[in-house]
């Protein structure tokens, strides 16, 4: 079963936010949101991960909606090399119990 | 660099090859993983260890056979693959198993059974 739902493709203009949308409706109080992205052929890179609180280092922000049903990543000024397949991932612990799933494909363009 | 390394970056086998798969993280983690990322599928986990002792199987069939003789370093050996095993085989790395932290994957092996 789909813990979290993404768009599967979205365009960003190369220089501005892009902001990435995940639906977790069916989180439980104790999931983490977790988010790796996947430049092609490459292995899946950490990017960020919270609890309920907005989160925010040199990548990304998160911010997670206060019922924490949806949240946001967003890359403030996005460049050519952000583009990726971007995975949310909701889950307690590390990488033995996150499920990935096909995540959304942000193309960057100039 | 993700301190991850996986060895070889690609390989080509026959059904018949016997052929291993390297992995080595310089991060002092104690768990680590195999993951099977076939074309247009999600990751799928392997195997996990955790202080070198196999903690998760996924189902993954004896074709496959994983070693781990330090936390540093996991090994995939494989025999008498199939066409449909061609996939990027990615390692990945953890402090642990437990506890929410983040995991650091290599560059992969692209492997292709012929």
């Amino acid at each position: 079963d789909a813990k979290t739902t993404q768009p599967p493709s979205m365009d960003c203009a190369e220089g501005r936010a892009a902001n990435l949308p995940c639906n977790h409706s069916t989180i439980s109080g104790n999931e983490y949101v977790y988010w790796y992205r996947q430049i092609h052929s490459q292995g899946p890179q950490y990017i960020i991960h919270g609890l309920k609180n907005n989160e925010t280092n040199e990548m990304a922000s998160l911010i997670i909606t206060e019922d924490r049903k949806s949240s946001t990543l967003i890359l403030p000024h996005a460049t050519l090399r952000d583009t990726a397949v971007y995975y949310c991932i909701v889950g307690i612990g590390t990488a033995s119990k996150l499920t990935f799933g096909t995540g959304t494909r942000l193309q960057v363009t100039l | 660099e993700t301190g991850v390394t996986q060895t070889p970056r690609h390989l080509v086998m026959g059904m018949t090859n016997k052929k291993s798969l390297k992995c080595e993280q310089h991060l002092g983690h104690n768990a680590m993983y195999w993951y099977k990322q076939s074309a247009k599928k999600p990751l799928e986990l392997m195997f996990v260890y955790n202080f070198k002792e196999q903690t998760e199987n996924n189902s993954v069939p004896s074709r496959f056979s994983p070693e781990c003789p330090n936390s540093s370093h996991l090994f995939l050996h494989l025999h008498t693959l199939q066409p449909e095993d061609s996939a990027l085989y990615l390692c990945a790395s953890s402090q642990g198993e437990i506890g929410n932290t983040e995991a650091f994957f290599g560059q992969g092996t692209r492997l292709t059974v012929v």
